[in-house]
């Protein structure tokens, strides 16, 4: 299986902030790389496919980048609602599988 | 919008089955433009795909898992189903339903059902 490792496993951020988001697969797994955004209690929700799409829907504040194994999810002014846990994901290669997750606390 | 709700027992012991049912409205289990699937979530593994099934009833699983897995399809009722035989502690988790287009994304997910498994 291939191995998908976030950094950091969590950050303290404040509102208006720039944050970013970094995943790491363990082979190349090309563009094939999606992040959700998961809140407590809830299901994550798709948030980018492709490394860089936006899913309809979602704030023009989030972005992605990366190619091959090194991979980053931006958001360029950390709003209120934006304080979750955000996991990358590949699809790749069966079986997909997750990074572990990133945790944005408020500072 | 297209919607998916888990069904089951959440409290299971060792060495039972677990067995759960996505109902899915708002889109057609038939679409040939989706796979249907399960993911669960816990603390020490994380979220792990289980596996998923396409409309025809071609199955898809983590090897992992593979020996104890079934996933089927009811197209006339707008479900599919998950078992998973011989639980153990570590199976407990929330386990979520999930709409995935061809191997990629995962979209929409259901609420999720928390399995627990404890003698």
């Amino acid at each position: 299986d291939i191995q998908m490792t976030q950094s950091p496993s969590s950050l303290s951020a404040s509102v208006g902030d720039r944050v970013t988001i970094t995943c790491r697969a363990s082979q190349n797994i090309r563009t094939n790389l999606n992040w959700y955004q998961q809140k407590p209690g809830k299901a994550p929700n798709l948030l980018i496919s492709g490394t860089s799409s936006l899913q309809s829907g979602v704030s023009s504040r989030f972005s992605g980048s990366g190619s091959g194994t090194d991979f980053t999810l931006t958001i360029s002014t950390l709003q209120p609602e934006d304080f979750a846990t955000y996991y990358c994901q590949q699809s790749d290669s069966t079986p997909p599988t997750f990074g572990q997750g990133t945790k944005v606390e408020s500072k | 919008q297209v919607q998916l709700q888990e069904s089951g027992p959440g409290l299971l012991k060792p060495s039972e089955t677990l067995s759960l049912t996505c109902s899915v409205s708002g889109a057609s289990i038939s679409d040939a433009t989706y796979y249907w699937g399960w993911i669960r979530q816990s603390p020490g593994k994380g979220l792990e795909w289980i596996g998923s099934v396409y409309f025809t009833g071609g199955t898809y699983y983590n090897p992992s898992l593979r020996s104890r897995l079934a996933i089927s399809i009811d197209t006339s009722k707008n479900q599919f189903s998950l078992k998973l035989t011989s639980v153990t502690a570590a199976d407990t988790a929330v386990y979520f339903c999930t709409r995935e287009l061809a191997g990629t994304t995962v979209a929409p997910w259901g609420q999720g059902a928390l399995v627990t498994v404890s003698s």
